[in-house]
């Protein structure tokens, strides 16, 4: 079935560093891919996502390519700041194999000052 | 604020009890989602409700149902608790049916089985 591995946590990085989370996926035919952000305390947002292959997704200053190649979905950001603090979660959803949106097991990123 | 709300925010109980979380949508989507967040489990799918309708459905136990009402809000009922079910319980919504189209998270259910 579908499934999403994303890199384990936690990540601590200081202000201004360069972040990537990893994210590959295994799916059975041509999904869309998500990036979701969970602050502390409360529900998951939508950050950004890709609905195929070579698509960027991008928002706040995050990246992430839909690399069909490499079946991966790699978040980035140039600079990371203190309030980007959170959990980060790689999913994917399929509407025509199971209809339902996985997640990957979530990386906690702080960031220090 | 997502524009969805879940009630109640804590709820603390026993062993073999049966309670309900609610969940209300935004405003004009039709599709609703409840996922549970453990620990070791981290965060599962269980079920999906488009316009009054079961349309998906994941990980849910037996002892576990759901429902959606005509005025779109949505019950998960959770009856002969174990204590594996403490958990926190996210209801989401989004406009169509399909799980691609962007789902907004409501704040959660922090639900503890002593």
């Amino acid at each position: 079935g579908n499934s999403v591995t994303q890199m384990e946590g936690p990540v601590t990085l200081s202000e201004e560093a360069f972040l990537t989370i990893n994210c590959t996926y295994t799916a059975t035919g041509y999904p869309s891919l998500f990036w979701y952000v969970q602050y502390p305390g409360e529900g998951l947002q939508l950050l950004l996502k890709a609905t195929k292959a070579d698509d960027k997704g991008s928002n706040k200053g995050f990246e992430a390519t839909y690399r069909k190649e490499t079946t991966s979905f790699h978040l980035e950001k140039g600079s990371v700041q203190v309030s980007d603090s959170a959990v980060y979660f790689c999913a994917l959803s399929e509407e025509l194999a199971d209809n339902d949106m996985r997640f990957g097991a979530g990386t906690r990123l702080t960031v220090k000052p | 604020d997502s524009g969805v709300t879940q009630t109640p925010k804590h709820l603390i109980t026993a062993t073999g009890q049966r309670v309900t979380l609610r969940c209300s949508p935004r405003s004009g989507d039709l599709s609703v989602y409840w996922y549970q967040q453990s620990l070791d489990q981290g965060l599962q799918f269980l079920i999906q409700y488009y316009n009054g309708e079961e349309r998906a459905k994941g990980n849910i136990l037996e002892r576990f149902s759901a429902q959606q009402f005509p005025d779109l809000h949505s019950e998960l009922n959770l009856s002969s608790l174990e204590l594996g079910d403490s958990a926190l319980y996210f209801c989401a919504s989004s406009v169509q049916g399909a799980s691609y189209n962007e789902q907004f998270f409501g704040p959660g259910t922090r639900l503890t089985v002593l």
